[in-house]
């Protein structure tokens, strides 16, 4: 199986700060997604393809990476997207998440 | 606006049979993968398994052995029945829709049910 690592796992911040967080996989692989998860609600697919913004999430998240390292940036952090964000990797069965980074207020 | 609701029940017995359903509305179940993911409370997501609508699937191996996935597209349903059941099986189970695309390879799951928490417990 791949493995997923996130880091960090927890993240304080304020709003309008700049924020990034990394997910490292335990080899190469092009599938990767990313999803925001609110308490005691489903995750939200927020990028595919390690850098496709899904149809209607914000421009101020971004993805990128390629092979073993991707990263997820919110340019401008807003009081809604004080979350747990999850990677996940499509490359290879059994499909793998990431344990999660919370990001909350600082 | 495709929606996803889980049914079943919320406490199953240990080493019984858990039986879930997913009910798709607003869509059709057609020419989709549909999958069932799990999260054990404070734990991370695991993904259980994918069903295509004419019913090719592929299972987790650390589930596979006592996992069984089925389709009624005449009722837009999916399900998913995990036996001999452990404490460990504890968790939310969600259901989500599978996006591929081709060779473009998988998109991810663009729309999930609410969750429902499955206890197991005598």
């Amino acid at each position: 199986d791949i493995q997923l690592t996130q880091s960090p796992s927890f993240l304080s911040a304020s709003v309008g700060d700049r924020v990034t967080i990394t997910c490292r996989a335990s080899q190469g692989i092009s599938y990767l997604a990313w999803y925001q998860q609110k308490p005691g609600k489903a995750p939200k697919l927020l990028i595919y393809a390690a850098s496709t913004l899904q149809s209607g999430v914000p421009s101020r998240f971004s993805g990128s990476g390629s092979g073993t390292e991707f990263t997820l940036t919110i340019s401008s952090l807003q009081p809604e997207d004080f979350a747990t964000y999850h990677c996940q990797q499509l490359n290879s069965y059994p499909f793998t998440f990431g344990p999660g980074t919370k990001v909350d207020v600082k | 606006q495709v929606q996803l609701q889980e049914s079943g029940p919320g406490l199953v017995k240990p080493s019984e049979t858990l039986s879930l359903t997913c009910t798709v509305s607003g869509g059709s179940i057609s020419n989709y993968y549909w999958s069932w993911i799990r999260q054990p409370p404070g734990k991370q997501l695991e993904w259980i398994g994918y069903i295509y609508s004419t019913g090719t699937t592929n299972y987790n191996p650390s589930l596979e052995s006592r996992l069984t996935i089925s389709v009624d597209t005449s009722k837009n349903q999916f399900s998913l029945r995990l036996s001999s059941v452990t404490a460990a099986d504890t968790a939310i189970y969600y259901c989500a829709r599978a996006v591929y695309a081709g060779a473009s390879g998988w998109r991810g799951f663009d729309f999930w049910g609410q969750g429902t928490l499955v206890t197991v417990s005598s």
